[in-house]
């Protein structure tokens, strides 16, 4: 078992590029969930999918957009890059949406 | 609505001294309680959990007692090693409706 899966690791994009992230689980979750985490700072919600077929925004939705493409797939995408989105994203699933969270590595993301 | 609170850091403790890191929460109804640690470059793993009051979640050395007299789920370990070295998270999940909260972490530093 893989657990959860992203890609890429890591990432360099110019302000106003555009690019998605990718994440997967092989642990027949229906839930997923999108964090961004700051040097220094905890986790912040951007978006979830309760179940496959449904998103919902989090915390911090705003200039990102996700795909729940199927049960095991959830993606992030960026349209226009900004330096403000500069940061750490994980990708974690779980059973149902109360239940603890499993959390892929990481995609460390710097815009310039 | 639901919250942790988590002992602020940068905690610092010398080899096998005993740790205690603080977690209260404000929750209706029953929530479940976690304990997550990040070690540095990866993503969070969960360490322990509890889904009733007086449970006592174990992992690694770390204990954690559910206590709903106090409404806390305070971390501890009788002798920390350098390899603790980390971020701890608590977090709590409450109605089957809900998602899971997350504390704002707690760096952990331990010297040889």
């Amino acid at each position: 078992n893989a657990g959860v899966t992203q890609t890429p690791k890591f990432q360099v994009l110019k302000t106003g590029q555009s690019m998605t992230l990718q994440c997967a689980q092989d642990m027949n979750h229906n839930s997923m969930y999108w964090y961004r985490q700051d040097p220094g700072m905890g986790l912040r919600l951007i978006y979830y999918s309760a179940s496959e077929g449904t998103t919902d925004k989090g915390e911090v939705p705003n200039g990102y957009n996700v795909s729940r493409l199927n049960k095991r797939e959830f993606s992030l995408r960026l349209e226009s890059a900004a330096p403000s989105q500069t940061s750490v994203y994980f990708c974690a699933s779980s059973r149902d949406s109360y239940y603890e969270q499993y959390f892929g590595p990481g995609t460390r993301l710097t815009v310039t | 609505g639901n919250s942790v609170t988590q002992m602020e850091g940068p905690v610092t403790l010398s080899e096998e001294a005993f740790l205690t890191i603080n977690c209260t929460y404000t929750a209706t109804g029953y929530p479940s309680l976690f304990w997550y640690v990040q070690y540095p470059g990866e993503g969070l793993q969960l360490l322990l959990k509890a889904t009733k009051a007086d449970d006592k979640g174990s992992n690694k050395g770390f204990e954690a007692t559910y206590r709903k007299e106090t409404t806390s789920f305070h971390l501890e370990k009788g002798s920390v090693q350098v390899s603790d070295s980390a971020v701890y998270f608590c977090a709590l999940s409450g109605s089957s409706a809900s998602k899971i909260i997350f504390g704002s972490g707690t760096r952990l530093s331990i010297r040889p």
